[in-house]
């Protein structure tokens, strides 16, 4: 059973645009939201994180949308440049449960000069 | 410089013999895991361990063991690999697990069993 659902799967952007991934959840009980980003040949390295307290969170190009009735968040890459292009996974995991993250499938992002 | 390290990067092996990938940590982090990376599956947690000699299984954890007799070290054990564990293996630490629980993976270790 995947507690996390993501899409796309994979994704084009072409540079300067915006980029959208989405995720869903089905744990109410989940209270931190983040999203790791993964290059080719490396380990995933976090990238953003929210909690469901606030409804937005933005980091330079960066933005976590979320939403808590709908139980979904999303990532927004404004201004997308080739060197975003990796794969960007979601997960959600219950402060202070020892099991930490369920990640979702991954989105692959590719943004073209 | 603050890292997980594993060993080795990439790993080719036959079904049925056994095979052990390290995993240290310099962070002094309490929390280690490990997960397993197929394409369309996401990153699916094999086993946790919240401190020296304390480990649980995650979701995935059939055809392992892991063992923490030290707090930098966190090693994934293979006692008779088979074809479906052919996958991409990422260790991972993190200080505490309350918020936030920033989880610092390593390099990765590509694992092929035939």
């Amino acid at each position: 059973q995947q507690q996390v659902k993501q899409s796309p799967q994979s994704l084009i952007v072409q540079k300067g645009g915006i980029s959208i991934i989405n995720c869903a959840y089905e744990n109410t009980a989940f209270d931190y939201f983040p999203w790791y980003q993964q290059f080719p040949g490396k380990g995933p390295a976090l990238l953003i994180a929210i909690r469901p307290d606030v409804s937005e969170k933005k980091e330079g190009r960066f933005t976590i949308s979320f939403n808590k009735s709908a139980k979904q968040f999303s990532l927004h890459i404004m201004d997308s440049q080739p060197g975003d292009s990796a794969t960007y996974f979601c997960a959600a995991s219950v402060s202070g449960s020892a099991r930490q993250l369920t990640f979702g499938s991954g989105t692959q992002l590719t943004v073209l000069p | 410089e603050a890292q997980v390290t594993q060993n080795p990067r990439y790993l080719i092996t036959v079904t049925g013999k056994k095979l052990t990938v390290t995993c240290s940590q310099n962070m002094n982090h309490e929390y280690m895991s490990w997960y397993r990376q197929d394409p369309g599956l996401g990153l699916r947690q094999i086993y946790y361990s919240m401190n020296v000699e304390v480990t649980d299984k995650g979701d995935v954890p059939e055809g392992y063991k892991v063992s923490r007799k030290e707090k930098r070290n966190f090693p994934l054990i293979l006692e008779s690999p088979s074809p479906n564990q052919t996958s991409l293996y990422f260790c991972a630490s993190s200080p505490t697990n309350s918020y936030p629980n920033e989880q610092f993976f390593g390099p990765g270790t590509r694992l092929t069993v035939l």
